[in-house]
């Protein structure tokens, strides 16, 4: 079946520019996550939704970074005003109920570089 | 709050040499345990887990033991193959359904 899909895969955006970035989880899966990933490093959490409601967005590192899911399916990150510093890659992650226990499927990932 | 510390890399070994990767947590409450691995090219995917205390996660003939009293999850495999280059990631979720990763450890076997 279908996996996780993100688009575009890769974006260029001009320092102040917005962008806004696609998340397609697996159908069925109830809780979609967003990730940050640097280079060289480990993904960071960014916000996570259950449904269409927006349980937990601690990880969001400035209020330029909004994420919305509003029908429950697919999910967009925008960030507004780009700054050099968010040149990352970005995940998104789907799982079916978003217990503990259970495993985050990943997308392969919009890789943004902010110029 | 949360944290993993994963054995620095980059990691370079031989074609059927052992591998040991060690992963190290501080988590409240009881946390499950993943091992993420990213091939080139490619995006995140599940290499392994375990729920709760002695249990062992396995798979492609890698193993990992969720040990509490050490709070480690050490990845080991007994021979590896060119075919497991790759970043590895260990990482924990504890009650709160997010993951919290380590920084990755980059493999490359050689022929």
């Amino acid at each position: 079946g279908a996996g996780v899909s993100q688009s575009p895969r890769y974006k260029v955006a001009k320092r102040g520019q917005d962008v806004a970035l696609r998340c397609d989880p697996i159908s069925g899966h109830v809780s979609l996550f967003w990730y940050q990933q640097a280079l060289g490093q480990g993904p960071e959490f960014l916000t996570y939704f259950q449904n269409e409601a927006q349980l937990d967005k601690s990880g969001l590192p400035s209020d330029r970074f909004f994420a919305e899911r509003p029908e429950g399916s697919v999910s967009t990150l925008k960030i507004q005003r780009t700054q050099q510093e968010d040149s990352a890659v970005y995940l998104c992650a789907s799982s079916f109920q978003g217990a503990q226990k259970e495993t985050q499927y990943f997308g392969p990932g919009t890789r943004l570089l902010v110029l | 709050g949360n944290s993993v510390t994963q054995m620095e890399g980059p990691v370079t070994l031989s074609e059927e040499a052992f591998l040991t990767i060690n992963c190290t947590y501080t988590a409240t409450g009881y946390p499950s345990l993943f091992w993420y691995v990213q091939y080139p090219g490619e995006g995140l995917q599940l290499l392994l887990k375990a729920t709760k205390a002695d249990d062992k996660g396995s798979n492609k003939g890698f193993e990992a033991t969720y040990r509490k009293e050490t709070t480690s999850f050490h990845l080991e495999k007994g021979s590896v193959q060119v075919s497991d280059s790759a970043v590895y990631f260990c990482a924990l979720s504890s009650g709160n359904e997010k993951l919290t990763f380590g920084t990755g450890t980059r493999l490359t076997i050689i022929p």
